[in-house]
């Protein structure tokens, strides 16, 4: 059981919006930044967001991230195929721990 | 460009032991934290364990606390993670992964180990 708390599956349209929320407490989302990592098949996880929002340089701003007390979410607008993926969210625990959601599989209809 | 690449990875029975590597390119390796996480077939991530830049602290999930042993040597840019009395639910994909103290940047392709018997 992951220590954050994703949806297991969202879907949507080919050019439709997205929204993926990751839940967690006051020991890890509420007092830290919180990243997203994107995971095409069969390739390793890629960083998407960092510090709540920022983006790494290339990828698009299709892609952001927020974050509210002890949630965050990550939004896609303008879904592509090749947005098919699965996307976790990640940040420090106090325990000087990693925590990971449980990880989203997006579905683009 | 910055590039990590693991090895060491095989199958190998319950009880016994694994010696991971992962090397490093393209950047100053010795200014950066390195983590290890890890995914079971079809399953979601998991974070083993970090050792800060300099090697002078090091940080495990309670599932591989005292059975796993993360090091570095910033004389070959290499991270390491010694892994001794496995299991049956050790078996995974093993990627390393560059620090960058509120999240990670960059991930190695991934080394798979299997425990079976």
């Amino acid at each position: 059981q992951s220590v954050l708390t994703q949806p297991p599956s969202v879907s949507a349209a080919p050019g439709q919006k997205v929204t993926i929320s990751c839940s967690g407490n006051n020991s890890n989302i509420e007092n830290n930044y919180v990243s997203w990592y994107q995971q095409l098949p069969g390739t390793a996880p890629k960083l998407l967001i960092y510090d709540n929002n920022k983006r790494p340089s290339g990828i698009p701003d299709r892609f952001s991230g927020s974050k509210s007390g002890t949630s965050a979410a990550l939004g896609i607008t303008g879904l592509q195929t090749g947005d098919e993926a699965d996307y976790y969210c990640g940040t420090w625990d106090s325990s000087l721990k990693v925590a990971f959601g449980g990880g989203t599989k997006l579905t683009v209809l | 460009q910055v590039q990590l690449v693991e090895s060491g990875g095989g199958v190998v029975q319950p009880g016994g032991s694994l010696r991971l590597s992962c090397a490093t390119s393209g950047f100053t390796f010795r200014k950066y934290g390195m983590h290890w996480v890890r995914q079971a077939p079809g399953k979601g991530l998991e974070w083993v364990a970090v050792v800060y830049y300099d090697g002078s602290d090091q940080h495990y999930a309670d599932s591989v606390k005292g059975r796993f042993t993360i090091s570095r040597d910033n004389s070959k840019n290499a991270v390491y993670l010694q892994m001794n009395s496995l299991r049956d639910e050790d078996t995974a994909v093993y990627y390393c992964m560059r620090d960058r103290t509120n999240f990670c940047d960059y991930w190695g392709q991934g080394a798979l180990v299997t425990v079976s018997s």
